[in-house]
């Protein structure tokens, strides 16, 4: 069965490091999304990308993140000068059509020392 | 901003019981959709949902549109069913995720 693929698994950070967060998207899908849940909290939205630009962002993506799809098959999230509260796991998924069933990633666990 | 609600918070279940969480949001949405999250961290989609009822396996998934509420229920429930249910609206402008329902089955 087709799989969205993050990379790494586990990143561990300096405080004000910048890091890239690597997802392969299944390779039909034409929508892509990150999402973070800081331990212990909820799951949040944190942006959408279709046909290569942000279709919907929610309050937490600020000018500190950046998205990226760099060739055709990477999704990236850039997270610039990153901070304590940064530290959480991230999800990638995607989507064929953007209502219909989503596949995730299996995150990766990012922890800003 | 839309709320999502689930209940009940923490569910325990012997094997084999049915077993139903709640979901409610105060703002339209254009689909709901029931995730899984594993021990581990690992999220599945189970269903999406924009109107009616969707079954998959011992899954169902209910939805209504005018009562803002959505069920899923998990017959014969077993304990590799153990995990947090996620329920989320997606609106324009984002997705809006309940904080989940950690469901223990006990064999």
């Amino acid at each position: 069965e087709p799989e969205v693929t993050q990379t790494p698994s586990h990143q561990v950070t300096q405080m004000g490091q910048e890091v890239i967060l690597r997802c392969v998207p299944i390779s039909n899908h034409l929508y892509f999304y990150w999402y973070r849940q800081i331990l212990g909290q909820k799951v949040e939205f944190l942006v959408s990308f279709y046909n290569n630009e942000i279709s919907e962002k929610s309050e937490i993506f600020d000018d500190q993140f950046s998205v990226e799809r760099p060739d055709g098959s990477n999704f990236t999230l850039k997270i610039r000068s990153t901070k304590l509260e940064d530290s959480a796991m991230y999800f990638c998924a995607s989507s064929d059509s953007g209502n219909y069933g989503y596949t995730f990633g299996s995150g990766t666990r990012l922890t800003v020392v | 901003k839309n709320e999502v609600e689930q209940s009940p918070q923490n569910l325990t279940a012997q094997e084999g019981e049915f077993i139903t969480i709640n979901c409610s949001y105060s703002v339209g949405i254009s689909a709901l959709h029931w995730l899984q999250q594993h021990p581990g961290g690992g999220i599945v989609s189970l269903f999406m949902l924009s109107s009616g009822k969707k079954k998959h396996g011992r899954l169902i998934a209910t939805i209504n549109i005018q009562e803002k509420h959505s069920s899923l229920h998990i017959t014969a429930s077993h304990p590799r069913d153990s995990a947090v249910y996620i329920c989320a609206g997606n609106e324009f402008g984002g997705f809006y995720f309940g904080t989940g329902t950690s469901l223990t089955v006990i064999p």
